[in-house]
C-alpha cells in the first residue's frame, strides 16, 4: 500500500466544471509534486512544492491551479479543462528536493474530460 | 521534455526466466531510480542508486549505477507472474536540478 493517498481515484467532469484533486502524506516529507501521465508514457512533472511554497511550475496552463494548505496536503484545482487533459494525475512526495531523496508516488486520479 | 533511452521497449518472457533492461543518457545524473508501475496504480520505487559503480539488490532485483553516471541497468532473476508491469528508470541531478527525468519504460509480459 502506498503512503501517499490520492482522492478521488476516478473523476469524470465536463469542460465547464470545477473540481479538485487531493493528495495527502504523513511521512513528514517537505517536498510534494504533481505529475500528469498519459497512456503508455512516463509521468511528466507539473508542479513542485517545497516547504509549502511553489518552487517549480513546468509552464502548466492556468486551468490547473495547485495549492499546498499544509505540509501534509496538496491539492490540484481544475477549471475549464480540455479533452486532452484526460490523463492519470499522480502526486508524489520526498523528504526534500535533494537528489538523494527518492520520490514516492500515490496511485493517482484517473481524470476523464467529457 | 527530455526522456532517457530505455531498452527494450517490451519483453515477452516465460516464467522463471531472467530479465535485463537498461537506461542510457547523454547527461550525468547523481541518482538513478528504478520504478515499477502496475495498471491503475502509481509507480512504486524498487531500487535507488546514489553512487557511480554502485550495485544494489532488492530480493530478486539487482540494479547498477554506471561508472560514467550516464547509465543504469536492472536485472530480475527467476521471473514470476507478479513481475508483469511497466518498469521506468529515472535520473536525478543535483539540488536545483533535481527534477526526475524518466525513461520511456519497459513493458514486461510473462507468457504462461
Amino acid at each position: 500500500d502506498t503512503e501517499v493517498t490520492q482522492t478521488p481515484k476516478h473523476l469524470v467532469m465536463g469542460m465547464t466544471n470545477k473540481k479538485s484533486l487531493k493528495c495527502e502524506q504523513h511521512m513528514g516529507h517537505r517536498a510534494m509534486y504533481w505529475y500528469k501521465q498519459k497512456a503508455k508514457k512516463p509521468p511528466e512533472l507539473m508542479f513542485v512544492y517545497s516547504y509549502e511554497k511553489l518552487s517549480i511550475n513546468e509552464s502548466v496552463p492556468s486551468r490547473f491551479s495547485p495549492e499546498c494548505p499544509n505540509s501534509s496536503l496538496l491539492n490540484l484545482h481544475l477549471h475549464a479543462l480540455q479533452p486532452e487533459d484526460s490523463a492519470l494525475y499522480l502526486c508524489a512526495s520526498s523528504w526534500d528536493r535533494g537528489s538523494n531523496q527518492p520520490q514516492h508516488f500515490g496511485d493517482g486520479t484517473r481524470l476523464s474530460i467529457l | 521534455g527530455q526522456q532517457l533511452n530505455q531498452s527494450p521497449q517490451s519483453m515477452f518472457i516465460q516464467e522463471g526466466e531472467d530479465v535485463s533492461m537498461n537506461c542510457t543518457s547523454s547527461s550525468i545524473f547523481n541518482t538513478w531510480l528504478w520504478y515499477k508501475q502496475d495498471p491503475g496504480e502509481g509507480p512504486v520505487l524498487l531500487i535507488a542508486l546514489y553512487k557511480a559503480g554502485e550495485l544494489t539488490s532488492n530480493g530478486r532485483l539487482t540494479a547498477q549505477f554506471g561508472i560514467t553516471r550516464k547509465d543504469s541497468f536492472l536485472n530480475i532473476s527467476a521471473s514470476i507472474p507478479s513481475d508483469v508491469g511497466i518498469y521506468f528508470c529515472a535520473g536525478q541531478g543535483n539540488f536545483g536540478n533535481e527534477k526526475l527525468t524518466f525513461g520511456t519504460g519497459t513493458r514486461l509480459t510473462i507468457i504462461p
